[in-house]
């Protein structure tokens, strides 16, 4: 049962526009949500993380909003760059780590329209 | 570079033979995982250790694959008899222990089994 759902495979946008990246999770133990961004044929790169006691976040382009009482977390690109063509992975995990370490969705492909 | 890495990059074997990976973590973290992922689908968590300790094992690692990280620093992955469905991408990340935890992931070793 995945516990951490990206419903939409692929995303495509416009150069200069908003990506909006959305994710569900289902385990109300989680408290503490990650992006990572993840080019061919390499590791996942950490992007962005959010709390549970917040529900923003902001670095540069880069805001993830969560919303715990939907179980709800998006993160918001703008303006979007070529370079930000990628799949996006969003993580969770439970107070203090550790065990199951990050639960990850399947990943959203981000194709930037020039 | 005092990032995650990995060696091999590409691992191509035949069914039946045994493989082993390497992952140098970054120096000062303590927590060392292995995670596995196939097409489509997000990171896998496969195990962790918190220094030389391997503290949790996924029900996905059977009892072909072991892990061990000797004296807290490297860790090695094997995979015995290798199987078609074993062919994956297998990524190490590490972390310092607490909470809003952050992985840190290497590129990972491409393994196909032919």
């Amino acid at each position: 049962d995945q516990q951490v759902k990206q419903n939409s495979p692929s995303l495509s946008v416009q150069e200069g526009r908003i990506s909006i990246l959305n994710c569900d999770y289902t385990n109300s133990m989680f408290d503490y949500f990650l992006w990572y961004k993840k080019y061919p044929a390499e590791g996942p790169t950490f992007l962005i993380s959010i709390s549970s006691i917040k529900d923003k976040n902001e670095d540069g382009r880069f805001t993830v909003f969560l919303n715990k009482s939907a179980k709800h977390l998006s993160l918001h690109i703008v303006p979007s760059q070529p370079g930000d063509s990628a799949v996006y992975f969003c993580a969770a995990s439970l107070w203090g780590g550790g065990a199951d370490g990050l639960t990850f969705g399947k990943g959203t492909h981000l194709i930037i329209q020039p | 570079d005092t990032g995650v890495s990995q060696d091999p990059r590409h691992k191509i074997t035949k069914r039946g033979q045994n493989v082993t990976f390497r992952c140098d973590p970054i120096s000062e973290h303590n927590r060392l995982y292995w995670y596995r992922q196939t097409l489509g689908q997000g990171p896998e968590f496969l195990t962790y250790f918190q220094n030389e300790a391997q503290l949790e094992k996924s029900r996905l690692l059977s009892d072909r694959f072991s892990a061990e990280r000797p004296k807290g620093s490297f860790s090695t992955l094997e995979i015995q008899r290798t199987e078609q469905g074993d062919s994956a991408m297998y990524l190490c990340a590490s972390s310092t222990a607490g909470t809003n935890e952050k992985l840190f992931f290497g590129s990972g070793t491409q393994l196909s089994v032919l």
